[in-house]
């Protein structure tokens, strides 16, 4: 069963737009949520992240929403720029330090 | 700054060849990681190593050892090579274990096994 996951495989956005990505998890332990961008041929490269016991971060353009009641959490980016266009893995820490992946979003940005 | 640096970056095997992936870091982590990543799936956890001198088994080991050889160091090995070990393979640090203390990536290895 998976824990994590992202049940968009891709989504397409204006330049200038808002980019909205989503995320759903099962376990309500999970201490830390974390975003990661992935360019082809390359590692993941970590974004942000958010703590459990917060309901929102901001990191310039890039802001992650947690509702926790919901087991939710978005991805927002405002606005969109060509360089975006990449693959957006949600992750999310247990309780042992390591780190459950969703499937990714492709995030493509239309000029 | 290289940060994490894994070879090769691709290779080809026959079924029951070995092979070992290897995995350095100039950043000074205490923790390091290998992962998999398959088509249309996360990255999925196959060992990882707290701090030199551990190592602890992830979600999906079967068919891999692995070797902390010193703090920089990590070392990834498939004894018997399986058509169903064909993926990416990405080895990641940290500082620590924690979600404060982000991962850094390798560019990957893409393995092939015929």
């Amino acid at each position: 069963d998976q824990q994590v996951k992202q049940n968009s495989p891709s989504l397409s956005v204006q330049e200038g737009r808002i980019s909205i990505l989503n995320c759903d998890y099962t376990n309500s332990m999970f201490d830390y949520f974390l975003w990661y961008k992935k360019y082809p041929a390359e590692g993941p490269t970590f974004l942000i992240s958010i703590s459990s016991i917060k309901d929102k971060n901001e990191d310039g353009r890039f802001t992650v929403f947690l509702n926790k009641s919901a087991k939710h959490l978005s991805l927002h980016i405002v606005p969109s720029q060509p360089g975006d266009s990449a693959v957006y893995f949600c992750a999310a820490e247990d309780s042992n330090y390591q780190l459950i992946w969703g499937a990714g979003t492709k995030l493509i940005i239309k000029p | 700054n290289a940060g994490v640096t894994q070879t090769p970056k691709f290779q080809v095997l026959k079924t029951g060849q070995s092979m070992t992936l290897q995995c350095a870091q100039d950043m000074n982590h205490n923790s390091m990681y290998w992962y998999r990543q398959d088509p249309g799936m996360g990255l999925r956890l196959i060992y990882y190593s707290a701090s030199e001198g551990t190592t602890d088994k992830g979600e999906v080991p079967n068919g891999y050892n692995v070797s902390r050889l010193n703090k920089r160091e990590f070392s990834l090995r498939l004894e018997s090579a399986a058509p169903s070990q064909t993926s990416v393979y990405f080895c990641a640090s940290s500082e620590q274990g924690s979600g404060n203390q982000p991962q850094h990536f390798g560019d990957g290895t893409r393995l092939s096994i015929l």
